[in-house]
């Protein structure tokens, strides 16, 4: 089925360093949405966001909604053990509801 | 809880046989969402719940796939004739109404395996 492209697909990185991600569609998405998984866990949102253009901030994590509302990135900074675990990205369809989600990010973190 | 709960959160099964995953939503939530999740991928939609109306059911694989939400709370996927493909985990999200900006909320999933 339709997925999102999203990379890199996997990163290994130190603790403290900054982590940045992002996920390209050729359709436009009026919003999107980051998720993380961890292992035998079902994804959990981290950030929405609606509005092209719009840049949204959750602690350590930053969001931003492309101006072409086809892309999306997600940056983490300081990261920490708990960091650990793969990270979605998903737009939403309007007509329906549905999300298309990315093949996601797997985030490993070095003490 | 106050999450979206699913049951069983293992099944195995011998091909051919019928299985069947029960999801409770957050209470009140409308919309009600399956998505399959196979191995190193992302979830992909199946279907998806307004209160009991099934509005989208574009994303079922096979007439193999059956949804319900008969009284617009707890939903059921039913696969029947199970094959080894159906293999994968199976997510189920809600959502607060039905405004499509609403975020969806994922419970952790059943995985099943098919012997």
């Amino acid at each position: 089925g339709q997925q999102l492209n999203q990379s890199p697909q996997s990163m290994f990185i130190q603790e403290g360093e900054d982590v940045s991600m992002n996920c390209t569609s050729s359709s436009i998405f009026n919003t999107w949405l980051w998720y993380k998984q961890e292992p035998g866990e079902g994804p959990v949102l981290l950030i929405a966001l609606y509005k092209a253009g719009e840049l949204t901030s959750n602690g350590r994590l930053t969001a931003q909604f492309g101006i072409t509302r086809k892309d999306s990135f997600l940056n983490i900074s300081a990261s920490i053990p708990s960091d650990v675990g793969i990270y979605f990205c998903a737009g939403l369809y309007n007509q329906g509801g549905k999300l298309i989600f990315g093949q996601g990010t797997e985030l490993s973190v070095k003490p | 809880g106050a999450g979206v709960s699913q049951s069983p959160r293992y099944k195995v099964a011998k091909r051919g046989q019928d299985v069947a995953l029960r999801c409770d939503p957050i209470s009140g939530h409308v919309s009600l969402f399956w998505y399959q999740q196979a191995l190193g991928q992302g979830p992909e939609f199946l279907t998806y719940f307004q209160n009991e109306a099934q509005l989208d059911k574009s994303g079922l694989p096979s007439d193999r796939f059956f949804a319900e939400r008969p009284e617009g709370s707890v939903s059921t996927l039913k696969i029947q004739r199970t094959q080894q493909e159906d293999s994968a985990v199976y997510l189920c999200a809600s959502s607060l109404g039905s405004n499509f900006n609403q975020p969806q909320h994922f419970g952790d999933g059943t995985r099943l395996s098919i012997l």
